[in-house]
């Protein structure tokens, strides 16, 4: 059975750092991983999708990493700012589903 | 493009109640997913509608049963509330000839809390 797990459940650091948010899974048989990010109120805005062939994706501040062997990923975010405090989840696509992890509450102080 | 929306926001039943949840789909979607997200907790998948028929579902009690119309919205409903029900519940779309999540939007939620 598949689990997603997120480390650490919450990180508060000042404005201006960078900043790595982690997922791990427990089977590699995944089609693709993919990082949301989760505002109150706002529901789920897609972030980065790693598909498992790939190494890693970059948008703007962010980079994700895929190491399907390990059955790890990381979130790298440069230079953060107050309007990255959210929280962000880590979902893998295996069996026709999304497979979630509990996520990560971030919190960027001014 | 309204994307995808959820009515209602907030939502407050009392145990033994039914709930229905309604979503509408983003613009060309025809594929509709339904998630319950507890508090922090990552959602966990409830069941997937495509062409008025359930197509995948989750570990969910039969208690939770949807519906979809022809215009591709959708109704989630729930029996017998229970007060672990309580959660935000999401609703997905997508095309279905993209079998995978790479287009799946999000709506913002129903927030049930049950009593």
């Amino acid at each position: 059975k598949q689990e997603v797990t997120q480390i650490p459940a919450a990180l508060s650091v000042p404005e201006g750092e960078n900043l790595v948010l982690n997922c791990s899974f427990t089977d590699s048989a995944i089609y693709n991983l993919q990082w949301f990010r989760q505002d109150p109120g706002k529901g789920l805005t897609s972030l980065l999708l790693i598909q498992s062939s790939q190494r890693e994706q970059t948008s703007g501040r962010l980079n994700a990493s895929l190491d399907k062997s390990s059955g790890r990923s990381t979130l790298y975010i440069a230079a953060s700012q107050p309007g990255d405090s959210a929280t962000y989840l880590c979902a893998v696509y295996s069996n026709y589903q999304l497979i979630w992890g509990a996520g990560t509450k971030l919190i960027i102080k001014p | 493009d309204a994307g995808v929306t959820q009515s209602p926001t907030h939502l407050i039943k009392t145990r033994g109640q039914q709930v229905t949840l309604r979503c509408s789909p983003k613009s060309g979607h025809d594929t509709v997913s339904w998630y319950q997200q507890a508090l922090g907790q990552g959602p966990q998948f409830i069941f997937q509608y495509y062409e008025e028929e359930e197509r995948q579902r989750g570990n969910f009690p039969d208690r939770f049963s949807g519906h979809q119309f022809p215009n591709y919205s959708s109704e989630l409903n729930v029996n017998a509330l229970l007060l672990g029900d309580s959660a935000l519940y999401l609703c997905a779309s997508s095309p279905y000839e993209v079998v995978t999540n790479e287009k799946l939007f999000f709506g913002s939620g129903t927030q049930l809390s049950v009593l």
